[in-house]
């Protein structure tokens, strides 16, 4: 069966210092793969995308990997901050525009 | 700055009655998506629309779930009748559906009680 299996734990880390966050998925062939990041009460929002021919992406402070082979992509987000304190999903497209979402984890950013 | 709107934001209901969730997608936006997100389940995909047709429904439960589009600006999800089981934050989510831009903007969700 598909699965996506995100960080377990919640993260808790020093400002400052570097996050990273796994995805690792089975039984899926993306063609790209999104993270998002969803606040409390709020909705999804589109952090960035990677599609299976690019190695690495960067926008401002964060940077992904994805690595097809071994199914996983990695999340980092560096010189972190309080304000990036949230939960960050990742999604998979599984058909057609349609996107299968991780559980999610949650950062904590400490001062 | 265009967003997708949801309506209501919350909404508290007796077991048995219809709810009625509404969504504006963002103006231009072809593809429309209903998902659900729970603690247990995480975000699920319910329902999608492409140039207002049902292209997929097969995540919801088809008995007491409906979703449409009666137009470009407007989808619904109903639920009748509710059950408690059905509490949770429901989002909708528009987009492009382009291969250059798959990107899915979601609204701020519809959080739903059933007693």
């Amino acid at each position: 069966s598909q699965k996506i299996e995100q960080n377990s734990e919640a993260l808790n880390i020093q400002e400052g210092k570097t996050a990273t966050l796994t995805c690792n998925y089975t039984n899926y062939s993306p063609a790209y793969l999104q993270w998002y990041r969803q606040d409390p009460g709020r909705g999804p929002v589109f952090l960035l995308l990677i599609r299976e021919n690019e190695k690495e992406k960067r926008k401002e402070r964060l940077k992904v990997t994805f690595d097809t082979t071994l199914k996983q992509s990695l999340f980092h987000i560096t010189a972190s901050q309080p304000a990036d304190s949230a939960t960050y999903l990742c999604a998979l497209d599984s058909n057609d525009y349609k996107l299968s979402f991780g559980a999610g984890t949650t950062v904590t950013v400490r001062a | 700055d265009a967003r997708v709107t949801q309506t209501p934001r919350h909404k508290v209901t007796e077991m048995g009655q219809e709810v009625t969730m509404r969504c504006q997608p963002i103006l231009g936006h072809n593809t429309v998506f209903w998902y659900r997100q729970t603690m247990m389940q995480g975000l699920e995909l319910l329902a999608y629309f492409r140039n207002r047709a049902p292209l997929d429904d097969s995540g919801m439960p088809k008995d007491r779930f409906s979703a449409e589009m009666p137009d470009a600006t407007l989808a619904t999800l109903k639920i009748q009748p509710s059950e408690p089981r059905d509490s949770a934050v429901y989002f909708c989510a528009s987009g492009l559906g382009s291969t250059e831009q798959e990107t899915q903007y979601f609204g701020p969700g519809t959080r739903l009680l059933v007693l």
